[in-house]
């Protein structure tokens, strides 16, 4: 079975500090996702990559930043939090573009 | 640009019976993927069913199917013999050609519950 990994459930940061969120995925998949979910507004597309080192903007890139290193891990990065960026983030994977996408557990963020 | 409404926040629907999740979308590609994904409360996003919009055939999955209205650009989930672990957060999503930058769009989600 498909694998995404998302290295913490819960995370609690204070406003200003840089954080990183790291994502692996075990099945060679070519691209990777990160999303936010908020209520009400279903999953947003943060950025995507689809090899090494490259990287997209989705619907919602400010105050984000992404890195792709290794084709399995793909980190997101809040360069300096801030109250708003409190939400749960969800990282998935995909061998194609246009197929399902396999996502990781969560991980739930508050920026105090 | 493409974009997935789901205008059912919340739903209710006693054990054993059916209950259908609506979803809309609006997109003026020709070639473009519908999903939908259950939520539970442990977090993780789990595949239930596809429809490619040139598929002829609703899509099924053992208890789930695929309502798809391709004039009515509907692609309503349907629920048969509703169980207990059903209850979830349930979201439609569309993928369009590769040109697009965002690959999959979500709906806002349904948030069902099934009664015993």
């Amino acid at each position: 079975d498909v694998k995404v990994t998302q290295s913490s459930r819960y995370l609690v940061k204070r406003t200003g500090e840089k954080v990183f969120l790291e994502c692996v995925q075990d099945m060679d998949h070519e691209n990777m996702f990160w999303y936010r979910q908020d209520p009400g507004l279903g999953l947003r597309l943060i950025y995507f990559s689809y090899d090494v080192k490259m990287k997209e903007k989705g619907d919602i890139p400010e105050g984000y930043s992404v890195s792709r290193e290794k084709k399995e891990r793909f980190s997101l990065i809040l360069e300096s939090a801030s109250t708003n960026q409190t939400s749960m983030y969800l990282c998935a994977s995909t061998y194609r573009v246009r197929e399902k996408l396999f996502f990781g557990s969560g991980t739930q963020l508050s920026v105090l | 640009a493409q974009k997935i409404t789901q205008t059912q926040p919340g739903m209710f629907v006693q054990e054993k019976e059916a209950v259908t999740l609506d979803c809309t979308y609006d997109t003026s590609d020709p070639s473009y993927g519908l999903f939908w994904y259950k939520q539970p409360s442990s977090g993780e996003m789990i595949f239930l069913i596809y429809q490619g919009s040139y598929d002829q055939q609703n899509a099924t999955e053992g208890r789930y199917s695929l309502n798809f209205q391709k004039a009515r650009k509907s692609a309503n989930l349907v629920i048969s013999a509703s169980q207990l672990g059903d209850s979830a957060m349930y979201f439609c999503a569309m993928r369009g050609p590769r040109t697009d930058n965002n690959d999959m769009r979500f709906g806002a989600g349904t948030r069902l519950t099934v009664k015993p």
